[in-house]
């Protein structure tokens, strides 16, 4: 089992739709965790960290369950500058920081 | 500008030939880290570093090497690049920061190079 999976999508959404991300990672011990966009052949971006109160960014809202193991990620009113690689990111602390990355979503926002 | 920055973006060299991919970061973050990202198989971290002269191995260190003599960069040596290690290469930098109000938090919020794009025939 890969310790942190993610939708394997893609997902192929109309411009205005809501559109959800999950992750579940398996590492009880990780300690955070974090959304990035990556757009083709280029560097990942942090899009948002992901809190255990819950974290809202404009149109993008990120949810963390610790007891389920489990991340999300909302977008609402898509735009076409969405279509993109979700990774859902997750460090856990062995005397370092280790980050694990998920294989990604990819997102294709249409008109 | 805040940045991370990266040397050679692209390369292609040939088995056995010691190469060193710089990494830098102006942004004085002690965490500093370097990954490979391989079709089907995603972002994998090689090695990282917690801050000057503290290294650690990631999940895919073997044929890496890496030192932090300084805070600000953070090379990636290939002692004997094989082709199994042609893939694209980032380096990230972080601070720690402890999330207000919320006791324990620690985030390790990365920041990305350009990338190095490297062919090993």
């Amino acid at each position: 089992r890969k310790e942190v999976e993610q939708d394997p999508g893609p997902f192929n959404v109309p411009e205005g739709a809501t559109v959800a991300f999950n992750c579940t990672y398996s590492n009880s011990a990780s300690q955070s965790f974090f959304w990035y966009r990556q757009d083709c052949r280029k560097e990942p971006k942090l899009l948002m960290s992901v809190y255990s109160s819950g974290n809202e960014d404009g149109r993008f809202t990120a949810q963390l369950n610790r007891a389920s193991q489990y991340i999300s990620l909302l977008i609402r009113d898509s735009k076409l500058s969405d279509s993109a690689t979700y990774l859902c990111v997750v460090n856990t602390y062995t005397g370092g920081f280790k980050t694990i990355f998920g294989a990604g979503t990819r997102l294709f926002v249409k008109a | 500008e805040a940045q991370v920055t990266q040397n050679p973006r692209y390369l292609i060299t040939v088995t056995g030939k010691k190469l060193t991919v710089t990494c830098s970061q102006n942004m004085n973050h002690e965490y500093m880290s370097w990954y490979r990202q391989d079709p089907g198989l995603g972002l994998r971290q090689i090695y990282y570093s917690m801050n000057v002269e503290v290294t650690d191995k990631g999940d895919v260190p073997e044929g890496y090497k890496v030192s932090r003599k300084e805070k600000r960069n953070f090379p990636l040596i290939l002692e004997s690049p094989s082709p199994n290690q042609t893939s694209l290469y980032f380096c990230a930098s972080s601070l720690s920061r402890r999330v207000v109000g919320l006791a324990g938090e620690t985030t390790y919020e990365q920041y990305f190079g350009p990338g190095t794009r490297l062919t090993v025939t």
